[in-house]
């Protein structure tokens, strides 16, 4: 059974541009969540998606949104690129049964870097 | 808010010497707990979880208790290996969906 996927792995882009990174969940996954890893704040959830519809949001400015297709393949955009988005994007799958203990799987994860 | 509070790293250990990794947390209800861990270049994996009081996670040597009088979830192991060597998150769920709260990580590395 594949992983979940990210693509792409590695990107570079400037301060003011926009970027769009997309995430494969496991197949029967119906739940896609995304975090933010860098070394200063650590992991910091950004949302989650269940069935096309954001279910949990976290503190994030609206520059981060993101959607989530029928096939369950999730992306998150952010737009107007400022030097403290530069982080590791995780992202993760689960079967996402409401009000169970949801295993969720995660992706090996995209590295933004901005100039 | 909900929050995780783990040990401050790095943590060097010897082959064949015992782990222990803190972890307490706040949190209103009774959530769910988790240790993750993180291999260098890679995403996260999940090592083992308890989801009710008193419960142990098991996994690969490694064990946590979930403690709600002391609010922890302590993670363990009886004998390293190099190959233990990586970071390893505390995490909880509160509404039993995607979002889960981290702790700030504990990086270990085990010598020869």
């Amino acid at each position: 059974k594949a992983g979940v996927t990210q693509t792409p792995r590695y990107l570079i882009k400037t301060r003011g541009q926009q970027v769009t990174l997309s995430c494969s969940p496991i197949s029967g996954h119906r739940s896609v969540s995304w975090y933010q890893q860098t070394p200063g704040q650590g992991l910091q959830f950004l949302f989650e998606y269940f069935s096309e519809t954001q279910r949990n949001k976290g503190n994030f400015p609206g520059r981060f949104s993101g959607r989530q297709f029928s096939n369950s393949r999730s992306e998150m955009n952010v737009s107007t690129l400022e030097l403290g988005d530069s982080a590791l994007y995780l992202c993760a799958s689960s079967l996402g049964n409401p009000g169970q203990v949801n295993e969720q799987f995660f992706g090996p994860g995209t590295r933004l870097t901005v100039l | 808010g909900n929050s995780v509070t783990q040990m401050e790293g790095p943590v060097t250990l010897s082959e064949e010497a015992f782990l222990t990794i803190n972890c307490t947390y706040t949190a209103t209800g009774y959530p769910s707990l988790f240790w993750y861990v993180q291999y260098p270049g890679e995403g996260l994996q999940l090592l083992l979880k308890a989801t009710k009081a008193d419960d142990k996670g098991s996994n690969k040597g490694f064990e946590a208790t979930y403690r709600k009088e002391t609010t922890s979830f302590h993670l363990e192991k009886g004998s390293v290996q190099v190959s233990d060597s990586a970071v390893y998150f505390c995490a909880l769920s509160s509404s039993n969906t995607g979002k889960l709260i981290f702790g700030q990580g504990t990086t270990l590395q085990v010598k020869p």
